[in-house]
């Protein structure tokens, strides 16, 4: 069983790049999140999704895209790649959207030049 | 407006000291009341979580938690701290009958151990 896994692990961008962060888990978890971690900023949700087919923006989506085609992955998107962007990215699940147990992944590190 | 406050950027303690990490909360109800650790390098893992009833939880590693309602606080406490627990600690709040993604996180503590 491996939870929540997240790929890649590090990545340099640079300014107007786009890039893919993956995220796949395998505990048939309906809820899956992104969240970005930024120093004295705590976690702040990008967007999630409550099941497959259904996205949606959290506090911080400007500059991110997602979709949802299998329980299974959550990818996240960046269009154009900025500066402010460079943040560490966690994606999270739970089993259901209700407040419980949320299982991170081990993060990405993405810086953006 | 509702916000989670950990009022401690980072705290340093002896190996074998107690440990307090404060979180205060700001809702207009009892909310629900997690704390998560991070691991250097790592994703948050859960230490555990008030939802109702006894208002001290006991969570993994050796942590607990006490609710108090009169003080909006749910600080994390350990008897005796180990290397291991050198870490950066979250605290988290969502209301009652709320969902995951209206959790909201505190901007975190960072406990540097000492040998």
């Amino acid at each position: 069983n491996a939870g929540v896994t997240q790929t890649p692990k590090f990545q340099v961008l640079k300014t107007g790049q786009s890039m893919t962060l993956q995220c796949a888990q395998d505990m048939n978890h309906e809820y899956m999140s992104w969240y970005r971690q930024d120093p004295g900023m705590g976690l702040r949700l990008i967007h999630y999704s409550v099941g497959a087919g259904i996205t949606d923006q959290g506090e911080v989506p400007n500059g991110y895209n997602v979709s949802r085609s299998t329980t299974e992955d959550f990818p996240l998107r960046l269009l154009s790649a900025a500066p402010s962007q460079t943040s560490v990215y966690f994606c999270a699940s739970s089993y259901s959207s209700t407040p419980e147990k949320l299982f991170f992944g081990s993060g990405t590190q993405l810086s953006v030049l | 407006a509702q916000s989670v406050t950990q009022p401690d950027i980072h705290i340093t303690v002896s190996e074998g000291a107690s440990l307090e990490l404060r979180c205060n909360y700001s809702y207009g109800a009892t909310p629900y009341l997690f704390w998560y650790v991070q691991s250097p390098g790592q994703g948050l893992q859960l230490l555990l979580k008030y939802f109702s009833g006894d208002t001290l939880v006991q969570g993994i590693k050796g942590f607990e938690a006490e609710f108090k309602r009169s003080q909006s606080s749910f600080n994390l406490r350990k008897p005796s701290v180990h290397w291991s627990d050198a870490a950066e600690y979250f605290c988290a709040v969502v209301l009652v009958g709320g969902s995951n993604y209206k959790l909201t996180f505190g901007k975190g503590t960072l406990l540097t151990v000492n040998p």
